[in-house]
């Protein structure tokens, strides 16, 4: 398996402008995590999806931030308008039974975006 | 919700010699505690996990502890080597809220100095 395939693998972008990152789950895995990691933050959970249904977006910053789930094979997080403040690795993960059952999460590469 | 703090936040150790990373949670309710391992620029992937009906695991180099009572756990790696330098995150499955989810550490930068 090619594992988590995120996309883009870097975006600088300038502020206000909109900012769609992807990602591609494991095949037959049916929760899907996304992740922002900071120096100031550390790692945060954004928000998640079991059999591509939001479960707990509780974890998104604001309604500039946004996530789809449309098929079990995809996933989009959205950001409009972007802001400097954004800057950040962005992680799609994925796992088979989910986070309550204790199975191994697996990492997308990230995507590192840059807003200025 | 569950709170995970970790300790150190760095930690320079000469190879050959072991080295500590501690964790403590607040939620009596958390069973599954993953360890992560972050080299620079990579994705953080698991390199241990311990659930809270064992005390202790270990493979090869590395071994979780795990104190329900005291509500901490530990991350040991013996004989450490150069490339063992990366950031370990710690983390504990929050069960005591009905949605589950995965509370991570702040970190802990590692480097073993040759």
């Amino acid at each position: 398996d090619a594992g988590v395939i995120q996309s883009p693998r870097h975006e600088v972008t300038e502020m206000g402008q909109e900012v769609t990152l992807r990602c591609k789950p494991i095949s037959g895995h049916d929760y899907l995590f996304w992740y922002r990691q900071t120096m100031m933050r550390g790692l945060e959970l954004l928000i998640y999806f079991n059999n591509n249904v939001p479960i707990d977006d509780s974890g998104m910053p604001e309604d500039r931030f946004s996530a789809k789930m449309p098929n079990a094979s995809f996933s989009t997080l959205k950001i409009q308008p972007s802001e400097p403040r954004d800057s950040a690795v962005y992680f799609c993960a994925s796992s088979s039974t989910g986070q309550t059952t204790g199975n191994t999460i697996y990492f997308g590469e990230g995507s590192w975006l840059t807003v200025v | 919700g569950e709170n995970v703090e970790q300790h150190p936040s760095t930690l320079s150790v000469q190879e050959g010699d072991s080295a500590v990373i501690k964790c403590t949670y607040s939620d009596s309710a958390s069973n599954y505690f993953p360890w992560y391992k972050q080299e620079l620029g990579k994705r953080p992937q698991l390199i241990i996990d311990i659930r809270s009906n064992v005390g202790e695991k270990k493979d090869q180099r590395i071994a979780v502890t795990l104190n329900k009572t005291a509500k901490h756990f530990s991350l040991h790696i013996t004989e450490t080597q150069p490339e063992d330098s990366a950031v370990y995150f710690c983390a504990a499955l929050d069960r005591g809220s009905t949605l589950g989810r995965l509370y991570f550490g702040r970190g802990t930068q590692l480097t073993v100095w040759p």
